[in-house]
């Protein structure tokens, strides 16, 4: 099962911010949070991921609470391109456990 | 730049046939996974590959075999496919973290 809980679906302004929610209350210690997203049925894309500081990329931004139980992926001029599927998941990073997709939150940017 | 190949796109299939999905990367990763995606749902994880010359089970692995040829290569059987199997499969490759995810564009498999 994932251990993420996120909504099922969000909408967003064309140029506006969108502000994507994640809890993950049981995180463990050494396990990152990984952000991917799936763009019509394409194959899912990795965005970023963090430990427990803030981190930002060319694509997005991801801020994680200071108790790292919850975070929060930010785009920050969100185009119609950016509407997909986003799936948050929280993972150990190496070693033998995989990604575990659940259903992600849908988002989709209005014009 | 390829990334992750997958063959066939499409296909269709009647209940009891049998067909091997193909799956390749050019970027010398070392872990290779498969994952299936019914509609509305996330990815679940069918078998994976570590490393060249082992395979592990994953979430849904009844009803396919798979063979890691090389290290380039991945394949996934079905045996004697079912409705159930009707699916798009997505193949994927990774250095071995999970940031380094590379994903196929998937088979869009229809069992009838």
């Amino acid at each position: 099962d994932a251990k993420t809980t996120q909504p099922p679906s969000m909408d967003c302004a064309e140029g506006r911010a969108a502000n994507l929610p994640c809890n993950h209350s049981t995180i463990s210690g050494n396990e990152y949070v990984y952000w991917y997203r799936q763009i019509h049925s394409q194959g899912p894309q990795y965005i970023i991921h963090g430990l427990k500081n803030n981190e930002t990329n060319e694509m997005a931004s991801l801020i994680i609470t200071e108790d790292r139980k919850s975070s929060t992926l930010i785009l920050p001029h969100a185009t119609l391109r950016d509407t997909a599927v986003y799936y948050c998941i929280v993972a150990a990073q190496g070693g033998s456990e995989k990604l575990v997709f659940g259903k992600g939150t849908k988002l989709t940017v209005n014009p | 730049n390829a990334g992750v190949t997958q063959t066939p796109k499409f296909q269709v299939l009647k209940t009891g046939q049998s067909m091997t999905l193909q799956c390749a990367q050019d970027m010398n990763h070392n872990s290779m996974y498969w994952y299936r995606q019914d509609p509305g749902m996330g990815l679940r994880l069918i078998y994976y590959s570590a490393s060249e010359g082992t395979t592990d089970k994953g979430e849904v692995p009844n009803g396919y075999n798979v063979s890691r040829l090389n290290k380039r290569e991945f394949s996934l059987r079905l045996e004697s496919a079912a409705p159930s199997q009707t699916s798009v499969y997505f193949c994927a490759s990774s250095v071995g973290n999970h940031y380094g995810y590379t994903f196929g564009s998937g088979t869009r498999l229809t069992v009838v």
